[in-house]
């Protein structure tokens, strides 16, 4: 069965340090894709990145890089120079390869302390 | 419109009332996503369509609930003689295709309170 495992209910870190989201993943496919979102206070779940299991280069975009082991089945989210911003719930989730659900961890709450 | 919208915001009902919940998502998006969280919890599969049919409506927690979509673009989640146990917030999401790098994207949520 696919699951996703997201074992920080909360963390904290000091604005302008950099922060990593642990996410692993448990699957016997070959292809899937992996994702992270954001959830603001406000609710609404923002895309932050995205990997692919036959992509090479780890994922990056902006301050997000996603560092993918695939060998150990994980999929941290490393979020450089925190901001007051960064403060939300953290989702990390998965998608096999043809089929059009996605699977959600149970998040992770990350405190940015000014 | 630019993104995914859903209404009501927020809604409040008694123990019994049926409520409806619309979702409208991205022009030009085929597939749709309906989710639903509970306080502090991650988000529950509830149903997904493909244009206007649903092949998979395992995620629907009973009988009482229930979705359709109109004209592959407007999608309204009924639940029926609602428990406070409904209490949630609904989700939408919507993507333009079903391809796996295809990300999902999410509509401000319908805040429930079944009194």
């Amino acid at each position: 069965a696919q699951k996703i495992t997201q074992t920080q209910p909360g963390m904290f870190v000091q604005e302008k340090e950099a922060v990593t989201l642990d996410c692993t993943y448990d699957t016997s496919d070959q292809s899937y894709g992996l994702f992270w979102y954001k959830q603001p206070s406000s609710g609404e779940m923002i895309f932050l990145i995205y990997q692919g299991s036959y992509d090479e280069q780890n994922a990056t975009e902006g301050r997000y890089s996603l560092n993918f082991q695939k060998a150990r089945k994980s999929a941290n989210l490393v979020i450089s120079a925190s901001q007051l911003g960064d403060s939300a719930m953290y989702f990390c989730a998965m998608r096999r390869s043809g089929t059009y659900k996605y699977i959600f961890g149970t998040g992770t709450r990350l405190k940015v302390l000014a | 419109g630019a993104g995914v919208s859903q209404s009501p915001s927020n809604k409040v009902t008694e123990k019994g009332k049926d409520v409806e919940l619309r979702c409208d998502p991205i022009s030009g998006h085929t597939a749709l996503y309906w989710y639903r969280q509970s306080l502090g919890q991650g988000l529950e599969f509830l149903i997904y369509f493909q244009g206007n049919s649903a092949p998979d409506k395992s995620g629907l927690p009973s009988d009482r609930f229930s979705a359709e979509r109109t004209g592959g673009s407007v999608s309204t989640l009924t639940i029926q003689r609602t428990q406070q146990e409904d209490s949630a917030v609904y989700l939408c999401a919507s993507t333009k295709s079903p391809t796996p790098k295809e990300t999902q994207y999410f509509g401000p949520g319908t805040r429930l309170l079944v009194l």
